[in-house]
């Protein structure tokens, strides 16, 4: 099993908008609704911020959002603020295990 | 709330072998998996197996199957990550985790340890 594939790094300006993606198989974002996103800043432990596609745990921002097509995923930020400076990592439900992409680092310029 | 304890950094010696902890308290433990995540140096998240406390049920990445054992102790809520004999490349951030849907283990990580930071070095 492969790591999904993520781009390593997007930057952004305070207020716009970014979007990451998240390429897999049919094996896996193709075919389960079960994609995750997580947040992660420096020394911390990863955040939930979507689940099953497109839904926010409580007290998540609703500038974050999800969405899937064929087999590519993709988180959007939206308003972007400088505290969404971090690693972002999408993961994908399979039908023996789970699988989480490479990381990319988000910049706020 | 939902709180995930987990025991503190450990160092140690390839061959060696380790066992961590992970306490959970805030939920009913048996009704929600526990995962357990790798984040090896400056590196990304990966998934190395998950644990169904209520009845045992454990599946491993093929990454890790047979290089770690998951296992837990629901009489006092803890699961554990244990190592026969530890490489120089085992040395990395452990992170357990619980499932964000009771029963189901599809829905990703919505609470997560603090980390257990194991370093093997001679």
């Amino acid at each position: 099993q492969s790591a999904l594939t993520q781009p390593a790094s997007v930057s952004g300006s305070p207020g716009q908008s970014i979007t990451i993606s998240c390429t897999g198989t049919s094996s896996d974002v193709g075919g389960y609704n079960y994609v995750s996103w997580y947040q992660q800043h420096p020394g911390k432990a990863p955040k939930l911020m979507i689940y099953d596609v497109s839904n926010r745990p409580s007290g998540v921002s609703n500038r974050f959002s999800g969405s899937k097509s064929g087999n590519t995923a993709s988180l959007t930020i939206s308003g972007l603020q400088t505290e969404d400076e971090a690693d972002y990592y999408c993961s994908s439900y399979t039908s023996s295990s789970t699988l989480f992409g490479g990381g990319t680092k988000l910049t706020v310029l | 709330e939902v709180q995930l304890v987990q025991s503190g950094a450990e160092v140690k010696k390839p061959g060696e072998s380790l066992k961590i902890s992970c306490k959970a308290s805030g939920y009913s433990f048996t009704g929600f998996w526990i995962g357990w995540v790798r984040q090896m140096p400056g590196k990304g998240l990966e998934w190395m197996g998950i644990i169904y406390p209520g009845d045992s049920d454990t599946r491993y990445s093929p990454s890790f199957q047979g290089q770690v054992t998951i296992s837990a102790d629901k009489s006092i809520s803890t699961a554990y990550l244990q190592w026969s004999s530890l490489k120089a490349s085992d040395t990395a951030m452990y992170y357990c985790a619980r499932s964000a849907a009771y029963y189901y283990d599809s829905s990703g990580f919505s609470d997560w340890g603090q980390g257990t930071l194991v370093t093997v070095s001679s």
